[in-house]
């Protein structure tokens, strides 16, 4: 398995506070992603990253930032958490030349908003 | 856009019945096909998959076929385990990934 750790693991915080989830890998992949996960709509994309400081929006992106100032580490912050972002989110990476089929993914980490 | 619509679950069987999860898509390509299977507390791994019409995916017993004819994806496995207790996920991928709303699969002894 791929070297994929997400911290925290659960995380319960209140309305209008940031909070920032952390992905970090140890396989060199040059992709990243992180998606949520909600009962009834699978896995939907929020962002993704293709190197080092660039990323691009997914399918829900909105009240969502990233950052990826290194090569193993890819940020999710929610600038001012809402209820509707109370979610699994999960990171996932995969390497050049593996193609979006051959990602692995994060443990997950459950975010309740208050 | 491209999607996907699978069946919903959750799904309940005995030990050693016969499984189908439909899935069909919806796409104005040619994209690749994924099983990915979420046992608790983990992440997505990949199942099975397949990249053009007629192509056979299999893996751990599971089979599904793709078929262009139909738009349709579906899961298959001949007898199942407890083990094989999760939920699945069909997915296409023209460029970036695209998944179902998920099946929660319980196999009971």
């Amino acid at each position: 398995d791929a070297g994929i750790t997400q911290s925290p693991r659960h995380k319960v915080t209140e309305t209008g506070t940031p909070v920032t989830l952390r992905c970090h890998q140890t396989e060199n992949h040059r992709y990243m992603y992180w998606y949520r996960q909600d009962p009834g709509h699978g896995l939907r994309l929020i962002h993704y990253s293709y190197g080092v400081k660039d990323t691009d929006k997914g399918e829900v992106s909105d009240g969502y930032s990233v950052s990826r100032s290194k090569t193993e580490d890819f940020l999710l912050t929610l600038e001012s958490a809402t209820s509707s972002q109370t979610s699994v989110y999960f990171c996932a990476t995969t390497g050049t030349g593996l193609g979006p089929d051959t990602q692995y993914f994060g443990p997950g980490t459950r975010l309740t908003v208050l | 856009g491209d999607s996907v619509t699978q069946m919903e679950g959750p799904v309940t069987l005995s030990e050693e019945a016969f499984l189908t999860i439909n899935c069909t898509y919806t796409a104005t390509g040619y994209p690749s096909l994924f099983w990915y299977v979420q046992y608790p507390g983990e992440g997505l791994q990949l199942l099975l998959k397949a990249t053009k019409a007629d192509d056979k995916g299999s893996n751990k017993g599971f089979e599904a076929t793709y078929r262009k004819e139909t738009t349709s994806f579906h899961l298959e496995k001949g007898s199942v385990q407890v083990s094989d207790s999760a939920v699945y996920f069909c997915a296409l991928s023209p460029d970036d990934m695209r998944f179902g709303a998920g099946t929660r699969l319980t196999v009971k002894p």
